[in-house]
């Protein structure tokens, strides 16, 4: 594995269904993070996780659950799918602590909810 | 709150034209800034980024320069190629309450030959 990898690369879902998409870095960093990007409005935050055990709520939360077991996986779950919620997933991950990190973006989960 | 506005795209350029993407931020404090580029299909990774007033980040001959004054972080390419073709993202890194990142809307480019 090198740098932050996803899966599944793209799912159909149907609506009311549970998913959960998985992510996982090997860079051991500390901070995580989960965006879902749409058209026209860029990458916006749902869930963070500045070190292993602990977890955020970003900008839009609502209908979305993490957890932090260890410092390389950051699942992300969909309790109960609705069609809002497609969009195209990007997990990422930084080396938190100090000001000025990269972020290192995986390819992306691209979710379709009908 | 922090925010962060850039240009809305689609820009399109010919090959070796010149490029500015606006870039304007809105922080408390003194926030890191970067540029992030998505091509077809992939994630983001780091175009370049300034983490002071006055610092130019700079890659693949790109440049944007932290202005204070301006709260501007435009990028600027002197000679555009077609494989310049993404999504341009601006972002902002806040230094109150924990470090997290604000991207704009992000700025399409297609490059013609």
């Amino acid at each position: 594995i090198a740098g932050i990898t996803q899966a599944p690369t793209s799912q159909i879902l149907a609506a009311g269904r549970r998913m959960t998409l998985r992510c996982t870095q090997d860079m051991r960093h500390n901070a995580m993070y989960w965006y879902r990007q749409d058209l026209g409005l860029g990458l916006r935050l749902i869930h963070y996780s500045n070190t292993a055990g602990t977890t955020g709520k970003g900008e839009v939360p609502d209908g979305y659950s993490v957890s932090r077991a260890n410092t390389d996986d950051f699942p992300l779950t969909l309790a109960s799918a609705v069609p809002s919620q497609t969009s195209v997933y990007f997990c990422a991950s930084s080396d938190s602590g100090r000001g000025g990190n990269e972020q290192f973006f995986g390819p992306g989960t691209r979710l379709t909810v009908l | 709150g922090n925010s962060v506005t850039q240009m809305e795209g689609p820009v399109t350029l010919s090959e070796e034209a010149f490029l500015t993407i606006n870039c304007t931020y809105t922080a408390t404090g003194y926030p890191s800034l970067f540029w992030y580029v998505q091509y077809p299909g992939e994630g983001l990774q780091l175009l370049l980024k300034a983490t002071k007033a006055d610092d130019k980040g700079s890659n693949k001959g790109f440049e944007a320069t932290y202005r204070k004054e301006t709260t501007s972080f435009h990028l600027e390419k002197g000679s555009v190629q077609v494989s310049d073709s993404a999504v341009y993202f601006c972002a902002s890194e806040g230094n109150t309450g924990g470090f997290k990142t604000i991207f704009g809307a992000g700025t399409r480019l297609f490059v013609k030959a």
